[in-house]
């Protein structure tokens, strides 16, 4: 089958570093999305992974080791209003689902003052 | 330059009703989809569409629910004789044409349905 996992909630401080993991199961797709929604708001794209390795936007990071079937996101210097819901996505390589964004059910983090 | 534009953003019916939610997409874009999310829960994938097309509908439940993009005018989800778990919120998204890329989704404000 194909599936994302990711931990249901996460808690940190201001200030820290904090990583939310994603693991799938899947034979294949064409790379690892980010999405974060604050308070059912509208998700809004973060970033990608199409190979593995990092990528790095600002104070977010994100990561895809495709041989480990693992990314995971890494948000340093936390600040309050990064208390969200951080989803991953993928878009799976097989017919009838090649083209949608399959989420995670999502990681809410909890920034504390 | 407007973003996804959801309408309405709240509405409420009674069991057996029916609900029409409206999706524009982001100019540009011509490719829409839509996804329910419950309480507390992830996305989950319901229909994607082009112009006049249903592209993959493999999300969408096979009674009740349809949907539509005409050539002139928004997206519509349609859910007819609504029932109490169809309560959730509706998320419609935009993109244009999905290459081997990122994909990135543009996502509305979403439509909150509440069945009494």
């Amino acid at each position: 089958g194909q599936s994302l996992e990711q931990p249901s909630e996460v808690t940190a401080v201001e200030g820290a570093i904090v990583q939310i993991n994603c693991t799938y199961q899947t034979s294949g797709f064409y790379g690892l999305s980010w999405y974060q929604q604050h308070d059912g708001g509208a998700p809004t794209f973060l970033s990608y992974n199409a190979l593995d390795g990092l990528e790095e936007t600002g104070r977010f990071s994100s990561f895809l080791s495709r041989s480990d079937s693992y990314g995971y996101l890494l948000l340093q210097e936390l600040q309050m209003k990064d208390s969200a819901s951080y989803f991953c996505a993928v878009r799976f390589i097989s017919s009838g689902s090649a083209r949608q964004l399959t989420f995670g059910s999502g990681t809410q983090l909890t920034v504390l003052p | 330059n407007a973003g996804v534009m959801q309408n309405p953003r709240h509405l409420v019916r009674r069991r057996g009703q029916e609900a029409r939610l409206r999706c524009s997409p982001m100019k540009g874009h011509s490719h829409v989809y839509w996804y329910r999310q419950l309480p507390e829960e992830g996305l989950k994938f319901m229909v994607y569409l082009q112009k006049e097309n249903i592209i993959d509908e493999s999300g969408m439940p096979k009674e009740r629910f349809s949907a539509e993009f005409p050539k002139e005018g928004p997206s519509i989800l349609r859910i007819q004789q609504v029932v109490r778990g169809d309560s959730a919120a509706y998320f419609c998204a935009s993109s244009p044409p999905p290459l081997s890329g990122a994909n990135v989704l543009t996502f509305g404000a979403g439509s909150r349905l509440t069945v009494l």
